[in-house]
């Protein structure tokens, strides 16, 4: 059965802090991995990873995506309390109809 | 200006009262999707339509209908909604697979 599973499933800290959040999956004919960020209305996008070992940044934040260990990992340096969120890690995978899988998500919260 | 549209935003309704939600793109895209999102599940999908006249279920569509008579709309039937569908529901669309999903801003169903 496909699943993409996140950790931790919360994290809480302090502003200025580097957190690092994991996604790792179990997909068949996997086509690529999605970031998203919900605060608290519709998840917007933040990257697309399909290469594995190719670093994707915007601002303070940056993912990478291991397709040999199947997992990926979003970064996000010298935290704001704008960060506060779930991230949600989705799968697509090449099905018939391209499939996207979502994770549990990470509620991270930012405090001053 | 690129957007889903989902109404209504919030609904309080009773056991059994038929209740559609409705969604509509305008950005002529291809796939829409319905997904519910639960604590701790993160976000499933419900249904999906690939254009057109071709919708399928997805991961949890007991107790939903949909339809896709025209490109732009892809409405969300409860025909007799319970309980347990008490949820926030998403309605998104892409232009094809492997391309950004786009999210509507959400609707909080309850259902007493």
């Amino acid at each position: 059965e496909d699943k993409v599973v996140q950790s931790p499933l919360s994290l809480v800290v302090h502003e200025g802090d580097t957190v690092t959040l994991n996604c790792s999956y179990e997909v068949t004919n996997f086509r690529s991995l999605l970031w998203y960020k919900q605060e608290k209305k519709a998840p917007t996008f933040l990257f697309m990873l399909t290469s594995s070992g190719i670093e994707k940044k915007s601002g303070r934040l940056s993912s990478i995506l291991d397709k040999k260990e199947l997992f990926s990992i979003l970064n996000i340096t010298a935290t704001q309390t704008g960060d506060s969120a779930v991230y949600l890690c989705a799968v697509e995978a090449a099905t018939s109809y391209d499939k996207v899988i979502f994770g549990p998500g990470t509620s991270l919260s930012v405090i001053p | 200006e690129a957007q889903v549209t989902q109404n209504p935003r919030y609904l309080i309704t009773v056991t059994g009262k038929k209740l559609t939600v409705t969604c509509s793109q305008n950005m002529n895209h291809e796939y829409m999707s319905w997904y519910r999102q639960d604590p701790g599940l993160g976000l499933r999908q419900i249904y999906y339509s690939m254009n057109v006249e071709v919708t399928d279920k997805g991961d949890v569509p007991e107790g939903y209908k949909v339809s896709r008579k025209e490109k732009r709309n892809f409405p969300l039937i409860l025909e007799s909604p319970s309980p347990n569908q008490t949820s926030l529901y998403f309605c998104a669309s892409s232009r094809q697979s492997g391309n950004t999903i786009y999210f509507g801003e959400g609707s909080w169903l309850t259902v007493v």
